[in-house]
């Protein structure tokens, strides 16, 4: 069946440590998106991409790196650099379509220990 | 630029009974699309509806539908007889039209719903 795939389900962090979410679709979407979700303040976008090898920074990009280099990839890098990293992390993906809506992954806990 | 918002933190019907969910939103564009998705327990989350701005007529998807006033900047959803699976938190969002070159979603806060026995 085709979907979004998102690794690991809960993921904790040490203190100075990097983590990568994993991100992977299989529907042929062009666009990607890395969103934060935090209680009472809905998604918020971290980064997106809506080509292979390009991707632009969103409303909280501060602490996070992302890369492009497969249609069907889209790794989000939490960095040490990110001094509140526990959310919970939705990856999502679309068309180039206007119309067409996002597509949602089930979403990586991230918890710091 | 554009925001989203949800006033309702939480509403709560009672089951077979109709809920209308509310959101504002400010734009100074005219073509855009509007979405509402659900998110239950599971956190999985699932497009509910979609309206475009260009179209008059509000969209419907079986219990569920939205009242659409572009004048206004509102859109509302409505569900008709609620279950206990409609239970979870509901996000509006809305996305700018084709010329903007851009995908970029802007998403509300949310509201919750309850849905009582």
């Amino acid at each position: 069946d085709g979907g979004i795939t998102q690794s690991p389900k809960y993921l904790f962090r040490k203190e100075g440590q990097n983590v990568t979410l994993s991100c992977e679709q299989n529907l042929n979407h062009d666009a990607m998106y890395w969103y934060r979700q935090d209680p009472g303040q809905g998604l918020r976008l971290i980064y997106y991409s809506q080509i292979v090898n390009d991707f632009q920074k969103g409303d909280i990009a501060e602490g996070y790196s992302v890369s492009r280099e497969k249609k069907e990839s889209f790794p989000l890098t939490v960095t040490s650099a990110q001094k509140n990293p526990t959310a919970f992390y939705l990856c999502a993906s679309s068309t180039d379509r206007v119309q067409e809506t996002q597509y949602f992954g089930p979403g990586t806990r991230l918890l710091v220990l | 630029a554009q925001t989203v918002t949800q006033s309702q933190p939480e509403m709560s019907v009672q089951e077979a009974e109709t809920v209308t969910l509310s959101c504002t939103y400010d734009t100074s564009e005219s073509d855009y699309y509007l979405f509402w998705y659900k998110q239950p327990p599971s956190r999985q989350m699932i497009l509910v509806i979609r309206q475009e701005a260009y179209k008059q007529q509000n969209a419907t998807e079986n219990r569920f539908s939205v009242n659409f006033q572009k004048a206004a900047k509102s859109f509302s959803l409505k569900i008709s007889d609620s279950q206990l699976g409609d239970a979870a938190m509901y996000f509006c969002a809305y996305r700018r039209g084709s010329y903007s070159g851009t995908y970029k979603y802007i998403f509300g806060t949310g509201t919750r719903l309850k849905v009582l026995a």
